[in-house]
This record gives structure tokens, sequence and C-alpha cells, in this order.
């Protein structure tokens, strides 16, 4: 079972919400985790978007909109990105990950299609 | 504002050796602060990190490549180098070189920190066949 699961693919409409979610494997916490989120677009390498452990400890990426954000939810074991008011611009591979077992480790990345 | 550019043979023959160079221009790579890290994208697959080193030659590799891999960084050139031995189809990919930067938290009165990529260069396609 993989480190950290992230659903293939996710569409939403521009203006609404989308929830990314990054689901760490059982017996790992998420709650002790720190979560970072990537985005990557077609032929462009990925860009940070923010850091999340809990609301009080979070960062945003320099000049990422705020409506890029991070939450967790503990019932599920899984990070989530929430994008609000989406955007065609928006629509991109993303990319949560940990530092697990002395490495760096990626989800397998969720596309994002908004249409 | 620092820029990454990755360098080397786009074309490597199975179980032979890859190699690239970053070179790293509008900042320095023996800034104490930083991490310069490796990572790699199989056509229409995710990322996997490769491994950083400090400037110092410090290293830190992904334990699935380590026995393959080497990070090598030339101060004086301000780059780094990887390595990558015995190479098979399943390691052609992109090549992104990257800076890591750190992330830092208290846990028990202890500081973790966690040198996660900030910047990252364009990347370079190598592709292992003969």
């Amino acid at each position: 079972q993989a480190v950290l699961t992230q659903p293939a693919s996710l569409s939403a409409s521009p203006g609404a919400s989308a929830s990314l979610t990054c689901t760490l494997r059982s017996g790992i916490n998420v709650g002790t985790y720190r979560i970072y989120w990537y985005q990557q677009k077609p032929g462009s390498p990925p860009q940070y978007l923010l850091t999340y452990k809990s609301d009080s400890d979070k960062q945003q990426g320099s000049g990422v909109p705020s409506r890029f954000s991070g939450s967790k939810d503990a019932s599920a074991n899984a990070g989530i990105l929430l994008i609000s008011g989406l955007q065609s611009e928006d629509e991109a591979d993303y990319y949560c990950m940990i530092w697990h077992s002395s490495a760096w480790v990626f989800g397998g990345g969720t596309k994002l299609t908004v249409l | 504002q620092v820029q990454l550019q990755e360098s080397g043979p786009r074309l490597v023959k199975p179980s032979e050796t890859l190699s690239l160079t970053c070179t790293v221009s509008g900042g320095s790579v023996s800034i104490g602060s930083y991490y310069w890290t490796w990572i790699r994208q199989p056509p229409g697959k995710g990322l996997e990190w490769i491994g950083y080193i400090y400037y110092t030659g410090s290293t830190n590799y992904n334990p699935s490549l380590s026995s393959r891999v080497t990070i090598s960084v030339d101060t004086s050139k301000n780059q780094f180098s990887l390595k990558l031995t015995s190479v098979t189809a399943a390691d052609t990919a992109v090549y992104y070189c990257a800076r890591s930067v750190p992330d830092s938290e208290m846990i028990t009165n202890r500081y973790y920190y966690y040198y996660y990529m900030d910047v990252w260069g364009k990347g370079t396609t190598v592709t292992v066949s003969s």
C-alpha cells in the first residue's frame, strides 16, 4: 500500500470549490505530519503551494493566492488542499508530499479539471 | 532570483551511468541555509525524490535508489551533480534539480527541520535505450 494516496482525477466547475485529498497509509497518523502541496502544469516543473500541519502551523508559498488553503481530516487520516473560487488556470496536477522514514514521499497526484 | 538549469546527455544506454549537472545562477550553493535536490518524473507518472546534498558534501538519498545514486557538489562552479548507475528503461524520466529550503517545528523542546523544494529547474528528459 502506498504511503500517500490521491484520487487520480477530480472535476469541478469554475467558481466552485475543489477539495483534493491525500490519504496517509494506515498506521501513519496524519496529525503528526507536515503536508506539502505542489501544483504542476503540463510541460512545467512543480510549483510549491503551501505547507499545512495545523491551523496554527501553516505556511503559504510566496505569491500563492489565499484561495489555496490546507487542512486535515483526522477521521479520514487525510490531508486536504482546498481551492476556492476555481479558475481555468487552476487546471493542473496536484501532488502532496510528506517527510517519512528519512525521505520525501509524494502522492501519485490528482489531475484537476476545471470545466 | 535563483535559477537552476539541468544539463547532461539525453540518451543513456542500459547498464550505463546517467550523469546530470545542475548549474545554479542568481545564488550560491555554498549558502548554509539550503540543500540541493534531485527529483525525477517518469513519463505520465508522479514525482520521485532522489536525494539531496549540502554544500559541505553531506547527502541523504532515497532508500529505494541509494545503492545506485551519488550526488556531489562543486562549490567553485556553483553546481551540483547526479550519477545513477546501472540504468534500465525504468530510469527514463524527466530529471529536475531544485533548491530545498528549511521548514521547522518544535517537538518536545527540540527543533526538527524539513528541507522542502521551493525553486525547481525546468527539467531535462533522459531516455534509457540502446
